[in-house]
């Protein structure tokens, strides 16, 4: 199985700040790589998609990249709202995995 | 959107079956994936069916205890996990597939949107 690491596993930033979080794959995975927020109590939601590409509705502070092995999603100007766990996914190969997650706090 | 069944309980060695209703578009064109979240853990990827053939592709370490299908007439698509441990108590989630592809088995790439999800605890 890929393993998928993500750092740091938590970032504590003042809104406004620049946040940027790191996923290493254990293989190469070309460009198959998703990142999703989740909030307390809720499901998962799509941000990214094929390390790039920004998933429609989602806003554009958000965004991704990398290939092969190195990925990092980053928030551009962080808002409140913002403050959630982030995963990343791999989608090269069976069983699909996800990274470890990064809570992302405000101070 | 994707509304799930309602939380459950189950004791040891029992079956639960997870259902996954779907609106607002065609069911039979997406594919639906599987994944359930521990208390307090990530995200682990249980698999996949195609609403349109149900066709399956499962972990290989949930093999011979899930069955995934779908009733197309209903929209709906269930998940049956049997042979219950303490391990599987978990936030179960559906999600609607986005980009297909067949590599050592067929299955979506990313996942949206997800349902609500399931609570399924397995306890004494």
């Amino acid at each position: 199985d890929i393993q998928m690491t993500q750092s740091p596993s938590s970032v504590s930033a003042s809104v406004g700040d620049r946040v940027t979080i790191t996923c290493r794959a254990s293989q190469g995975i070309s460009s198959y790589l998703a990142w999703y927020q989740q909030k307390p109590g809720k499901a998962p939601k799509l941000l990214i998609y094929a390390a790039s590409s920004l998933q429609t509705g989602v806003s554009s502070r958000f965004s991704g990249s990398g290939s092969g092995t190195d990925f990092t999603l980053t928030i551009s100007s962080l808002q409140p709202e913002d403050s959630a766990t982030y995963y990343c996914q791999q989608a090269n190969s069976l069983p699909l995995t996800f990274g470890g997650g990064t809570k992302v706090e405000i101070k | 959107q994707l509304i799930q069944s309602g939380p459950e309980v189950r004791k040891p060695g029992a079956s639960v079956k997870v259902s996954c209703k779907a609106s607002g578009y065609t069911f039979s064109s997406f594919g639906i994936t599987w994944v359930r979240q521990a208390p307090g853990q990530g995200l682990e990827w249980l698999g996949w069916i195609s609403p349109y053939n149900n066709t399956t592709t499962h972990a290989q370490r949930l093999q011979g205890r899930v069955t995934m299908t779908t009733d197309t007439s209903a929209s709906t698509a269930s998940m049956e996990l049997r042979s219950l441990t303490s391990d599987d108590t978990a936030v179960y989630y559906c999600a609607r597939g986005m980009l297909m592809r067949c590599s050592g088995g067929c299955y979506s790439l990313y996942f949206d949107p997800w349902g609500q999800g399931s609570l399924v605890t397995v306890s004494s």
